[in-house]
């Protein structure tokens, strides 16, 4: 199972927006609605910012989006605060109950 | 609250095994699959495989099979990860996470270094 792929950085100006691209197969991305996002700190745990695309769980702020369109899904981050500076990974369901993750994008906030 | 606790850091010589460990708490650990997520220094998140606590059914992730092993004991809520014939390159922070699908809580994480 390959990782799925991001961009390695993204950058913005505060309250401007991002997005974040990571694409995959059919066998992943493409035939799963299962594609979740976390933000990493460093030295700290992921944390989960959208799930199943597009949910975003309590407590994550509403400038925080997701979505698909065929093998690629995407991040979209608007209104961007320096606390946003962190790296994000996207993560998939894929074949024969495997999960992968991509290879993680580091955001930069100007 | 839900949480998982995972044992301290560990230095290991190459060619020997470890043994991490992931107590959960503030929930039924039988509901959720257990994962094993690794992160090698400067590197990004690896899927290792996962556990169903309630059958003791594992996945593991091609890269690993033959060296990894996950258990669980329900008895005490606790996972484990073992994973043997440690090379330098298996020098990471293994975290263990809990998921329906997603991962909505993450171990502290546990640093394993394997040198000489």
């Amino acid at each position: 199972q390959s990782a799925l792929t991001q961009p390695p950085s993204a950058s913005g100006s505060p309250g401007q927006s991002v997005t974040i691209s990571c694409t995959g197969t059919s066998s992943d991305v493409g035939g799963y609605n299962y594609v979740s996002w976390y933000q990493q700190h460093p030295g700290k745990a992921p944390k989960l910012m959208i799930y199943e695309v597009n949910k975003r769980p309590s407590g994550v702020p509403d400038r925080f989006s997701g979505s698909k369109s065929g093998n690629t899904a995407s991040l979209t981050v608007s209104g961007l605060q320096a606390e946003d500076e962190a790296d994000y990974y996207c993560n998939s369901y894929a074949d024969n109950n495997n999960l992968v993750f991509g290879g993680g994008t580091k955001l930069t906030v100007l | 609250q839900v949480q998982l606790v995972q044992s301290g850091a560990e230095v290991k010589k190459p060619g020997a095994s470890v043994k991490v460990s992931c107590k959960a708490s503030g929930y039924t650990f039988t509901d959720y699959y257990i994962h094993w997520v690794r992160q090698a220094p400067g590197q990004g998140l690896e899927w290792m495989g996962r556990i169903n606590p309630n059958s003791g059914g594992t996945n593991y992730a091609e890269k690993f099979q033959g060296r990894v092993t996950m258990t669980r004991d329900t008895s005490i809520s606790t996972a484990y990860l073992e994973l043997g014939r440690l090379i330098s390159d298996d020098t990471a922070v293994y975290y263990c996470g809990r998921t329906r699908v997603h991962f909505d809580s993450w171990g502290q994480g546990t640093l394993v270094t394997v040198s000489s």
